[in-house]
């Protein structure tokens, strides 16, 4: 069964802090693997995409990494800001015209001044 | 890169009324658009898959009479709620897709009183 696992569910930091985090998939056959942000009340922004090769991917204080073998993403965030308080989707699949994409339940992290 | 426009971003209507949700391509022209759901706390779950000038494919579940979905043009795709009822309260999203990237509405709060 295609299946997207992020954890945790939930993440609180306080600002200026680092946070990892983490998304398991079983999702075959594989094409890339991106993360998004979602805003409260907001549709998911695009953060980072990954290929079946690539193994890192920086997007300013976004960096995302990719193990194929093992299945597993990371989102790492640095230097955390206010405005980083969202919900971090993980979404895996086949990307065409017409073909399904896997969700995950997302991250919601929440940073405190 | 392409732009989801969703309008309305929220609504209230009253039991039993109905409402329409527009999702427009502004930068090209998308024969596949997605609609989405999504509950306080969840992912998105797929909706529908709307198609250019043919019927929607409604996911197991999904009532195709009470979600009415048109895509009459290759920039417009309409979400009619029908007739409805506080538990169709929620966050509906569209989307479209190039080969390679999935573009996300804005969103819409729906709140049935």
């Amino acid at each position: 069964k295609n299946q997207v696992e992020q954890s945790p569910q939930s993440l609180i930091i306080l600002e200026g802090k680092n946070c990892t985090l983490q998304c398991n998939y079983t999702v075959s056959p594989f094409s890339n693997l991106r993360w998004y942000k979602q805003d409260t009340g907001r549709g998911p922004v695009s953060l980072t995409i990954m290929t079946f090769s690539e193994n890192t991917k920086s997007n300013g204080r976004y960096t995302a990494t990719l193990d194929a073998d093992t299945k597993q993403s990371s989102l790492h965030i640095t230097a955390s800001q206010l405005s980083d308080s969202a919900s971090y989707i993980c979404v895996v699949g086949p990307y065409s015209s017409a073909s399904k994409i896997i969700f995950g339940s997302g991250t919601r992290l929440s940073i405190r001044p | 890169g392409a732009v989801v426009s969703q309008h309305p971003s929220r609504v209230i209507c009253k039991s039993g009324t109905s409402v329409k949700i527009e999702c427009r391509s502004l930068d090209f022209q998308a024969t596949t658009m997605f609609w989405y759901r999504q509950f306080p706390k969840q992912s998105l779950m797929l909706m529908a898959t709307s198609n250019e000038g043919s019927k929607a494919t409604y996911e197991q579940g999904v009532e195709k009479d009470k979600f009415l979905i048109n895509h009459a043009s290759l920039t417009l795709s309409t979400l009619t709620v029908t007739s409805a009822h506080p538990e169709d309260s929620s966050f509906y999203i569209c989307s479209l897709r190039s080969n390679t990237e999935a573009f996300f509405g804005q969103g819409t709060r729906l709140t049935v009183v």
